[in-house]
């Protein structure tokens, strides 16, 4: 299937510094992408849509400048966790559609994940 | 409301037993998609198996099959012969309309585990 790589895996930072997150599709391109974060033991809770060449889209509750997203290319979007707190702590993951097979079930698929840590 | 209700927070079976994931949903539209995720303690989400509202055979992926009733908007998760690989957390997703809508909503899981 599709392959879409996250980097970095792991992350510890201090609290007040930002944090870069990436997300790639490997060998497909995607015009949007979604970043979820994943709290300790639960669900997976969307948190913006991002879009190629335009500004992304954020859920009711997300702070757009404490979670900035960019998405350059197609096939790179970048979320930035910016003057993280010890709360930003979590797991963010991102995901994407490969349109040239996942046409009809639109299917997602995701990243490995990202674990930040703010001390 | 919720719109995807996954009851059972755990589960344990027994290695080659069938085990069944309970998902109900809530939707108001005729047009939706239901997904079973699994994620591995490692934390990727990966895909499992994928029914349409318009689908009227119940989806199977190997040993992975989804029991939908529309009339009781349920989409349980049925997994033959369990292997102690299937543990893990398995979400059940739902997304509405099938055009211009890309995003999932997602239950709050249910974690597996396999006895050998």
């Amino acid at each position: 299937g599709a392959v879409v790589s996250q980097h970095p895996s792991r992350v510890i930072c201090k609290s007040g510094t930002s944090v870069k997150i990436e997300c790639r599709s490997l060998d497909f391109q995607a015009t949007t992408m979604f970043w979820y974060r994943q709290f300790p033991k639960q669900s997976l809770m969307l948190m913006a849509t991002s879009n190629e060449g335009s500004k992304a889209t954020y859920e009711q509750g997300v702070e757009k400048d404490k979670f900035l997203i960019n998405h350059a290319s197609l096939t790179l979007s970048t979320l930035t966790v910016t003057s993280a707190h010890p709360e930003d702590s979590s797991f963010y993951i991102c995901s994407a559609r490969d349109p040239r097979t996942s046409g009809y079930t639109g299917e997602l698929f995701f990243g490995e994940g990202s674990r930040l840590t703010v001390l | 409301a919720q719109k995807i209700t996954q009851t059972q927070p755990g589960m344990f079976v027994q290695e080659k037993e069938a085990v069944t994931l309970d998902c109900t949903y809530d939707t108001s539209d005729q047009s939706y998609g239901l997904f079973w995720y699994k994620q591995p303690s490692s934390g990727e989400m990966i895909f499992l198996i994928y029914q349409g509202s318009y689908d009227e055979q119940n989806a199977t992926e190997g040993r992975y099959s989804l029991n939908f009733q529309k009339a009781r908007k349920s989409a349980n998760l049925v997994i033959s012969a369990s292997q102690l690989g299937d543990s893990a957390m398995y979400f059940c997703a739902m997304r509405e309309s099938f055009f211009g809508n890309e995003k999932l909503t997602f239950g709050t899981g249910t974690r597996l585990t396999i006895i050998p």
